[in-house]
């Protein structure tokens, strides 16, 4: 089965500290592609990380970096130096091949605040 | 770049009504987009994958005839909610995937829809 797992519903950092949020993913294909998205208070779904399963070296876009462990199906994302506008909702997403097209599977939600 | 609009932002409607929705891929073609719905303080849910020139795709209980979806354009689909009722109150999220690169999904900013 398809399944992405989030086990933090809320996370706490202090400005400036980084914070590592937890995602691990089941699936049974070979290919497939890991997502982070941010999701603040207006509800907009904001693109953070991609880490394709055939990527060698974990991905990095700024202060975001994906911590890919391909043997133990995690894909952590960790935040450096947090800010306050870092607080958001924060989603796990896994591309899958299911019915025969590629779908999006979300996991369920990290909240984090960030706390000056 | 992967730019995704989204309009209304916001509509309030009377029982009964439908409401149309608009997402536009702004600066990249999508032959392919999705409709998610998001209740509050949960995940996104996938609803129905819109492939240009042809059908919408429909996830598992999701009703065909009560969610319209017309994909015209390599850059517009619309999802119609026909017949509304409160229980139809929700934000309702689009997103298109750009076919270039990582196949990422790029998410319009979310109609929150009240029906009273």
């Amino acid at each position: 089965a398809q399944k992405i797992t989030q086990t933090q519903p809320g996370m706490f950092v202090q400005e400036k500290e980084a914070v590592t949020l937890d995602c691990t993913y089941d699936t049974s294909d070979q290919s497939y592609g890991l997502f982070w998205y941010k999701q603040p208070s207006s509800g907009e779904m904001i693109f953070l990380i991609y880490q394709g399963s055939y990527d060698e070296q974990n991905a990095t876009e700024g202060r975001y970096s994906l911590n890919f462990q391909k043997a133990r199906k995690s894909a952590n994302l960790v935040i450096s130096a947090s800010q306050l506008g870092d607080s958001a909702m924060y989603f796990c997403a896994m591309r899958a091949r299911m019915d025969s097209s590629y779908k999006l599977i979300f996991g369920s939600g990290t909240r984090l605040l960030v706390r000056p | 770049g992967a730019v995704v609009s989204q309009h209304p932002s916001w509509v309030i409607c009377k029982s009964g009504t439908s409401v149309k929705i608009e997402c536009r891929s702004l600066d990249f073609q999508a032959t392919t987009m999705f409709w998610y719905r998001q209740f509050p303080k949960q995940s996104l849910m996938l609803m129905a994958t819109s492939n240009e020139g042809s059908k919408a795709t429909y996830e598992q209980g999701v009703e065909k005839d009560k969610f319209l979806i017309n994909h015209a354009s390599l850059t517009l689909s619309t999802l119609t909610v026909t017949s509304a009722h409160p229980e139809d109150s929700s934000f309702y999220i689009c997103s298109a995937r750009d076919l270039q690169g990582k196949e990422t999904q790029y998410f319009g900013p979310g109609t929150r829809l009240l029906v009273l």
